[in-house]
């Protein structure tokens, strides 16, 4: 009974070669988020979706770019990884944004080569 | 916007005994605070959360107290077991972008 999924667990890339990790929800959340998590460190927020409307972090890169083509599927897009992007990517859903609890994916290992 | 600020960043304990771990808040208009438990390799897990309009919440081994007036919320986990270890967070809404802000993360370590 997975609520927030994420593919694949585990990536590998190379420097440069763009890659895509997906998350769905059956929660039919309104938001998705992604975060990146680096070893020791909390989770970051790069930017989340509130139905269709896109909201980016003001420090994110330009090189992470995100689809949610429907309710249920979020995409990751990062166009040219660098090897500090490395890192654990997190997808989560809430119902509505500010008070609400954040029901987090089991996360993608990103290993760039 | 919201500056949350968690101690201690690591608590070794002897299975059985309690553990504390607190959490300090710069916006008094935070209103939700929840404690995430995150084990190796997977993604946080909400534990237990409080609104503002409580001061203690407890469920089982777990509870979390908040003083709104010095701006800190405590997670309390009583009998302590070789699977409490793990990564804790908390958290809190920082409302003019209404999204988590995440403290810095506590590694528990229960000692059998």
């Amino acid at each position: 009974d997975a609520m927030v999924i994420q593919n694949p667990r585990y990536q590998v890339t190379q420097f440069g070669k763009p890659v895509t990790l997906s998350c769905s929800q059956t929660l039919n959340h309104n938001v998705m988020y992604w975060y990146q998590q680096k070893s020791s460190q909390a989770p970051k927020l790069l930017f989340h979706y509130y139905d269709k409307d896109f909201n980016n972090e003001a420090d994110t890169p330009d090189n992470f770019q995100s689809r949610r083509p429907n309710t249920s599927f979020c995409f990751l897009d990062i166009r040219s990884p660098g090897l500090g992007d490395a890192a654990m990517y997190l997808c989560a859903t809430s119902p509505r944004t500010g008070g609400e609890t954040q029901y987090f994916g089991p996360g993608t290992r990103l290993l760039v080569l | 916007g919201e500056n949350v600020e968690q101690h201690p960043s690591t608590l070794s304990v002897q299975e059985g005994d309690s553990a504390v771990i607190k959490c300090t808040y710069s916006d008094s208009a935070s209103n939700y605070f929840p404690w995430y438990k995150q084990e190796l390799g997977k993604g946080p897990q909400l534990i237990i959360d409080i609104r503002s309009n409580v001061g203690e919440k407890k469920d089982q081994r777990i509870a979390v107290t908040l003083n709104k007036t010095a701006k800190h919320f405590s997670l309390h986990i009583t009998e302590t077991q070789p699977e409490d270890s793990a990564v804790y967070f908390c958290a809190a809404p920082a409302p003019a972008g209404n999204m988590l802000t995440f403290g810095g993360g506590t590694r528990l370590m229960v000692k059998p």
